[in-house]
């Protein structure tokens, strides 16, 4: 059974940084494409970042280039998101989803974890 | 700015049928945009429902269905049940690696 598990969230100061995890199990984690996905409280899914499966290639919204940079562990079945100069606008729920091989059909197991920005 | 655009809410009987859309603010959706549809149910995580416009994910009902209706990308649910009750958001790949979400859409089922 495949399993996304995300930790690493909490509260933190604008400016601060977080770094986020996603232990993967279940299925070939180094060939698949992995993505962040976001929810601020009350709010809609908004796609943050990608990253191919041995780590090459990775892209981010406009939003967040320059301040979050994704990576992967595929020795440890791992993906991250290390988070930068946050701001309040990046308080959200963080998803881990794998991306199944064709464009859309992604695979969401997580409950997330929550970040808050504040002072 | 908005760039992906789906109703705010929309409502439907039960056993009813419902099209939800999808669009571009500056383009016609097409094939090439990947259109692809999640629900999320009250206080869940997301899960896929239609990928590549019309295509359903593992164990979807053939309940919804995915297309292109005019200049945009449609989600279609048939029979409407009342667990359907939830956001539906699309998003569109935009070419350079990027994807972006709509701001989804509320259904409810009354």
């Amino acid at each position: 059974e495949v399993q996304l598990v995300e930790s690493g969230g909490g509260s933190v100061q604008p400016g601060g940084s977080l770094r986020l995890s996603c232990a993967a199990s279940g299925f070939t984690f180094r060939t698949d494409w992995m993505h962040w996905v976001r929810q601020a409280p009350g709010k809609g899914l908004v796609w943050v970042s990608r990253i191919n499966g041995d780590g090459s290639a990775t892209y981010y919204a406009d939003s967040v280039k320059g301040r979050l940079t994704i990576s992967r562990d595929n020795a440890k079945n791992t993906l991250f998101l290390q988070m930068d100069s946050l701001r309040a606008e990046d308080t959200a729920v963080y998803f881990c989803v794998r991306g199944r091989g064709t464009h859309g059909d992604w695979e969401w197991r997580g409950q997330g974890t929550l970040v808050i920005v504040s002072s | 700015q908005t760039v992906v655009t789906q109703e705010p809410s929309f409502s439907v009987s039960p056993g009813g049928t419902v099209t939800l859309t999808c669009g571009l603010t500056f383009d016609s959706v097409s094939a090439s945009y990947y259109p692809s549809w999640y629900q999320q149910p009250p206080g869940q995580a997301p899960r896929t429902l239609i990928y590549s416009t019309d295509t359903r994910s593992s164990g979807v009902p053939d309940r919804f269905s995915g297309s292109i209706l005019g200049n945009k990308a449609a989600l279609t649910i048939t029979g409407a049940q009342a667990d359907d009750e939830s956001d539906y958001y699309c998003a569109l790949y935009m070419g350079s690696g990027i994807w972006v979400f709509g701001g989804g859409t509320k259904l409810t089922v009354l």
